[in-house]
């Protein structure tokens, strides 16, 4: 059974930063694409960036909110991806969902975290 | 590119058959473009990749069709479970997007 799961949410202070883990089993880790999704209550989803695979250079892409303040990583090894977030300001409270995807035999998979809250307050 | 989905609420009877509509600012053929439906406190669910193919596990009363810069997800005969939020998402080239989404609900 594939599972995600994410953690690190919590409260942090306009300007801090926080680290979020993306733990994932039930599928070869290797293999997939990793995104990083948020959506601020009661709005709609935002994309934050991708963890690309070892055979797509390792690469990572950023939505224009992440770009220069957030940082994808990921750790084949442990299964795990990271967002490491700087700046973090009161309109990026949401609850950020790791989502990951791989081709089968089947297709194109797609697995979605239950998300971790982030409240950016003071 | 920009996403936009239409109508923002659409009203419909179980049974019935529902059409939504997303609208892309550019033309980017018909690959890498997915659709999700959402339940209130729950993740996403991957329905729709690559405009037309079903995600595994999906009832074939999902379907999507389009390309170039009209998109649609349509669901036949809505069960009471169908009834949430769908969102289109574009996955070409970076950044990749969301559309608003839209609401449907059970009228």
């Amino acid at each position: 059974e594939v599972q995600l799961v994410e953690s690190g949410g919590g409260l942090v202070q306009p300007g801090g930063s926080l680290r979020l883990s993306c733990a994932a089993s039930g599928f070869t880790f290797s293999i997939a694409w990793i995104n990083w999704v948020r959506q601020a209550p009661g709005k709609g989803l935002e994309w934050v960036g991708r963890s690309n695979r070892k055979t797509d250079g390792e690469t990572v892409q950023y939505g224009e909110p992440a770009k220069g303040r957030f940082t994808i990583s990921r750790d084949d090894s442990k299964n795990t991806v990271y967002l490491q977030m700087n700046s973090l300001q009161t309109d990026e409270t949401a609850v950020y969902y790791c989502a990951a995807y791989y081709y089968d035999d089947s297709g194109l998979r797609g697995f979605w975290g239950q998300g971790t809250l982030v409240t950016v307050s003071s | 590119i920009v996403l936009t989905q239409s109508p923002g609420t659409l009203s419909l009877s179980p049974g019935e058959g529902a059409t939504l509509s997303c609208r892309a600012s550019q033309n980017f053929g018909s690959t890498y473009l997915a659709w999700y439906q959402q339940k209130p406190g729950q993740a996403p669910r991957f329905l729709i990749y690559d405009t037309s193919s079903r995600a595994t596990g999906i009832p074939d009363r999902f379907s999507g069709s389009g390309s170039g810069t009209e998109f649609t997800l349509s669901i036949s005969r809505l069960e009471p479970e169908d009834f949430a939020v769908y969102y289109c998402h574009y996955y070409g080239s970076s950044p990749f997007t969301f559309g608003q989404g839209t609401k449907l609900e059970i009228k």
